[in-house]
Protein backbone atom coordinates (compact mmCIF):
# COMPACT_ATOMS: atom_id res chain seq x y z
CA UNK A 1 0.00 0.00 0.00
CA UNK A 2 0.85 3.51 -0.62
CA UNK A 3 0.80 6.51 1.23
CA UNK A 4 2.12 10.18 2.41
CA UNK A 5 2.00 11.76 5.50
CA UNK A 6 2.24 15.65 6.08
CA UNK A 7 3.72 16.85 9.09
CA UNK A 8 1.95 20.17 10.21
CA UNK A 9 -1.61 21.29 8.64
CA UNK A 10 -0.22 24.94 8.71
CA UNK A 11 2.83 26.60 8.54
CA UNK A 12 3.41 29.97 9.29
CA UNK A 13 6.10 32.23 7.71
CA UNK A 14 7.53 35.50 7.42
CA UNK A 15 7.99 36.78 3.87
CA UNK A 16 11.35 36.13 2.74
CA UNK A 17 11.92 33.67 4.68
CA UNK A 18 12.36 30.00 4.02
CA UNK A 19 9.92 27.72 2.99
CA UNK A 20 10.22 24.35 4.29
CA UNK A 21 7.05 21.62 4.11
CA UNK A 22 6.96 18.59 5.05
CA UNK A 23 6.63 15.00 3.14
CA UNK A 24 7.27 11.08 4.06
CA UNK A 25 5.99 8.24 1.82
CA UNK A 26 5.22 4.55 2.53
CA UNK A 27 5.91 2.18 -0.12
CA UNK A 28 7.13 -0.97 -0.67
CA UNK A 29 8.46 -0.36 -4.41
CA UNK A 30 10.16 2.96 -5.78
CA UNK A 31 7.66 5.55 -5.82
CA UNK A 32 6.73 8.51 -7.95
CA UNK A 33 6.09 11.35 -5.82
CA UNK A 34 4.66 14.76 -6.25
CA UNK A 35 3.86 17.93 -5.09
CA UNK A 36 0.87 19.90 -6.34
CA UNK A 37 -0.50 23.40 -4.69
CA UNK A 38 -4.11 24.41 -4.57
CA UNK A 39 -4.41 28.29 -4.58
CA UNK A 40 -8.20 29.32 -3.47
CA UNK A 41 -11.13 28.40 -5.34
CA UNK A 42 -9.39 26.30 -7.70
CA UNK A 43 -7.85 22.97 -8.67
CA UNK A 44 -4.22 21.62 -7.93
CA UNK A 45 -1.39 22.68 -9.80
CA UNK A 46 1.27 19.99 -10.36
CA UNK A 47 4.60 21.73 -9.02
CA UNK A 48 7.23 19.26 -9.68
CA UNK A 49 7.79 15.62 -9.90
CA UNK A 50 9.83 13.05 -8.55
CA UNK A 51 10.78 9.48 -11.25
CA UNK A 52 14.07 8.41 -9.80
CA UNK A 53 15.88 10.24 -12.86
CA UNK A 54 17.37 12.68 -9.90
CA UNK A 55 17.23 12.84 -6.08
CA UNK A 56 16.89 17.25 -6.17
CA UNK A 57 14.20 18.02 -8.09
CA UNK A 58 13.14 21.61 -9.12
CA UNK A 59 9.67 22.58 -10.08
CA UNK A 60 8.19 25.96 -10.84
CA UNK A 61 7.94 29.33 -8.77
CA UNK A 62 11.18 28.26 -7.11
CA UNK A 63 10.58 25.18 -4.87
CA UNK A 64 12.48 22.31 -4.87
CA UNK A 65 12.46 19.14 -3.24
CA UNK A 66 14.81 16.66 -2.29
CA UNK A 67 13.62 12.47 -2.38
CA UNK A 68 15.95 10.85 0.31
CA UNK A 69 14.71 7.18 0.38
CA UNK A 70 16.77 6.70 4.07
CA UNK A 71 14.54 8.78 5.49
CA UNK A 72 11.39 8.42 3.38
CA UNK A 73 11.28 11.90 2.77
CA UNK A 74 10.54 14.16 0.11
CA UNK A 75 10.43 17.78 1.61
CA UNK A 76 9.26 20.81 -0.23
CA UNK A 77 11.61 24.19 0.04
CA UNK A 78 11.64 27.28 -1.02
CA UNK A 79 14.73 29.85 -0.02
CA UNK A 80 12.36 32.77 -0.01
CA UNK A 81 8.73 33.15 0.59
CA UNK A 82 6.53 35.54 -1.64
CA UNK A 83 3.11 36.71 -0.34
CA UNK A 84 1.79 34.58 -3.81
CA UNK A 85 2.64 31.36 -2.25
CA UNK A 86 0.36 31.21 0.19
CA UNK A 87 -2.06 28.28 -0.66
CA UNK A 88 -2.26 24.44 0.18
CA UNK A 89 0.18 21.86 -0.42
CA UNK A 90 -0.17 18.47 -1.10
CA UNK A 91 2.10 15.55 -1.41
CA UNK A 92 1.52 12.89 -3.24
CA UNK A 93 2.80 9.47 -4.11
CA UNK A 94 2.30 6.53 -6.84
CA UNK A 95 3.92 3.41 -7.97
CA UNK A 96 4.53 2.23 -10.68
CA UNK A 97 1.90 -0.26 -11.79
CA UNK A 98 -1.23 1.60 -9.58
CA UNK A 99 -0.12 5.14 -11.87
CA UNK A 100 -3.41 6.68 -9.52
CA UNK A 101 -1.34 8.68 -7.17
CA UNK A 102 -2.58 9.04 -3.12
CA UNK A 103 -2.61 12.46 -1.61
CA UNK A 104 -1.39 13.98 2.01
CA UNK A 105 -4.08 15.84 3.85
CA UNK A 106 -2.53 19.13 2.62
CA UNK A 107 -0.51 21.64 4.61
CA UNK A 108 -1.70 25.47 4.47
CA UNK A 109 1.25 27.60 3.76
CA UNK A 110 0.85 31.28 5.59
CA UNK A 111 2.73 33.94 4.68
CA UNK A 112 3.26 37.60 6.81
CA UNK A 113 4.37 40.19 5.37
CA UNK B 1 -5.93 25.93 -24.88
CA UNK B 2 -8.95 25.23 -22.60
CA UNK B 3 -8.14 23.54 -19.29
CA UNK B 4 -10.26 20.77 -17.49
CA UNK B 5 -13.98 22.62 -17.13
CA UNK B 6 -16.34 21.12 -14.46
CA UNK B 7 -20.07 22.14 -13.91
CA UNK B 8 -21.89 23.31 -12.11
CA UNK B 9 -19.17 25.22 -10.25
CA UNK B 10 -21.64 25.20 -6.98
CA UNK B 11 -24.41 22.91 -6.29
CA UNK B 12 -27.18 22.66 -3.18
CA UNK B 13 -29.07 19.22 -2.70
CA UNK B 14 -30.77 17.97 0.04
CA UNK B 15 -30.51 14.25 1.47
CA UNK B 16 -31.65 11.38 -0.67
CA UNK B 17 -31.78 13.40 -4.07
CA UNK B 18 -29.39 12.66 -7.08
CA UNK B 19 -26.42 14.48 -8.56
CA UNK B 20 -24.53 14.64 -11.96
CA UNK B 21 -21.47 16.59 -12.49
CA UNK B 22 -19.78 17.03 -15.69
CA UNK B 23 -16.14 17.14 -16.72
CA UNK B 24 -14.79 17.97 -19.93
CA UNK B 25 -10.83 17.18 -20.30
CA UNK B 26 -8.05 19.19 -21.92
CA UNK B 27 -8.34 18.70 -25.88
CA UNK B 28 -6.23 15.03 -26.50
CA UNK B 29 -6.71 13.68 -23.22
CA UNK B 30 -8.20 10.25 -22.85
CA UNK B 31 -7.75 10.19 -19.28
CA UNK B 32 -10.48 11.06 -16.72
CA UNK B 33 -10.00 10.96 -12.64
CA UNK B 34 -12.79 11.98 -10.23
CA UNK B 35 -11.59 12.91 -6.89
CA UNK B 36 -13.44 14.07 -3.63
CA UNK B 37 -12.14 16.26 -1.73
CA UNK B 38 -13.63 17.06 2.24
CA UNK B 39 -12.56 20.47 3.74
CA UNK B 40 -9.80 20.05 5.31
CA UNK B 41 -8.15 17.37 3.68
CA UNK B 42 -6.72 16.17 0.45
CA UNK B 43 -8.19 14.66 -2.39
CA UNK B 44 -9.48 11.03 -2.36
CA UNK B 45 -9.70 8.81 -5.71
CA UNK B 46 -13.28 7.94 -6.65
CA UNK B 47 -12.77 7.08 -10.26
CA UNK B 48 -10.28 6.72 -13.37
CA UNK B 49 -11.87 6.22 -16.95
CA UNK B 50 -9.46 5.46 -20.17
CA UNK B 51 -11.07 5.26 -23.50
CA UNK B 52 -14.98 4.97 -22.22
CA UNK B 53 -13.74 1.82 -19.71
CA UNK B 54 -13.66 1.93 -16.02
CA UNK B 55 -9.52 1.54 -15.09
CA UNK B 56 -9.75 2.03 -11.31
CA UNK B 57 -12.09 2.75 -8.48
CA UNK B 58 -11.40 3.92 -4.94
CA UNK B 59 -12.72 2.84 -2.02
CA UNK B 60 -16.61 4.41 -2.24
CA UNK B 61 -19.65 2.87 -1.91
CA UNK B 62 -21.64 1.81 -5.16
CA UNK B 63 -23.70 5.25 -4.56
CA UNK B 64 -21.12 6.69 -6.60
CA UNK B 65 -21.00 6.01 -10.51
CA UNK B 66 -19.31 7.60 -13.76
CA UNK B 67 -19.10 7.24 -17.11
CA UNK B 68 -17.04 8.55 -20.05
CA UNK B 69 -18.61 9.16 -23.34
CA UNK B 70 -17.17 9.16 -26.96
CA UNK B 71 -15.41 12.56 -27.13
CA UNK B 72 -14.23 11.87 -23.40
CA UNK B 73 -16.07 13.65 -21.40
CA UNK B 74 -17.08 12.33 -18.36
CA UNK B 75 -19.97 12.45 -15.72
CA UNK B 76 -20.08 11.45 -12.08
CA UNK B 77 -23.17 10.41 -10.48
CA UNK B 78 -23.94 10.07 -7.33
CA UNK B 79 -27.64 8.48 -5.68
CA UNK B 80 -29.11 8.94 -2.84
CA UNK B 81 -27.33 11.95 -1.07
CA UNK B 82 -25.60 11.92 2.38
CA UNK B 83 -24.36 15.07 4.19
CA UNK B 84 -21.05 13.43 4.56
CA UNK B 85 -21.15 13.60 0.67
CA UNK B 86 -20.80 17.64 1.14
CA UNK B 87 -17.72 17.97 -0.42
CA UNK B 88 -15.67 19.44 -3.55
CA UNK B 89 -15.54 17.29 -6.22
CA UNK B 90 -12.38 17.30 -8.32
CA UNK B 91 -12.03 16.13 -12.00
CA UNK B 92 -8.54 15.50 -13.48
CA UNK B 93 -7.57 14.35 -16.94
CA UNK B 94 -3.95 13.27 -18.14
CA UNK B 95 -3.23 11.74 -21.87
CA UNK B 96 -3.36 8.39 -20.95
CA UNK B 97 -4.07 5.94 -17.96
CA UNK B 98 -1.37 3.86 -18.02
CA UNK B 99 1.98 6.46 -17.13
CA UNK B 100 2.41 9.10 -14.43
CA UNK B 101 2.37 12.08 -15.94
CA UNK B 102 0.57 14.89 -14.03
CA UNK B 103 -2.68 15.42 -13.84
CA UNK B 104 -4.62 18.53 -14.66
CA UNK B 105 -7.40 19.72 -12.09
CA UNK B 106 -10.50 21.53 -13.08
CA UNK B 107 -11.68 23.74 -10.47
CA UNK B 108 -14.23 21.25 -9.17
CA UNK B 109 -17.76 21.74 -7.91
CA UNK B 110 -18.94 22.42 -5.33
CA UNK B 111 -21.07 20.23 -3.90
CA UNK B 112 -23.21 21.00 -0.44
CA UNK B 113 -25.84 18.47 0.67
CA UNK B 114 -28.21 20.11 3.64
Amino acid sequence: AQSVTQLGSHVSVSEGALVLLRCNYSSSVPPYLFWYVQYPNQGLQLLLKYTSAATLVKGINGFEAEFKKSETSFHLTKPSAHMSDAAEYFCAVAVGGSYIPTFGRGTSLIVHP
Amino acid sequence: DAGVTQSPTHLIKTRGQHVTLRCSPISGHKSVSWYQQVLGQGPQFIFQYYEKEERGRGNFPDRFSARQFPNYSSELNVNALLLGDSALYLCASRLNAATNEKLFFGSGTQLSVL
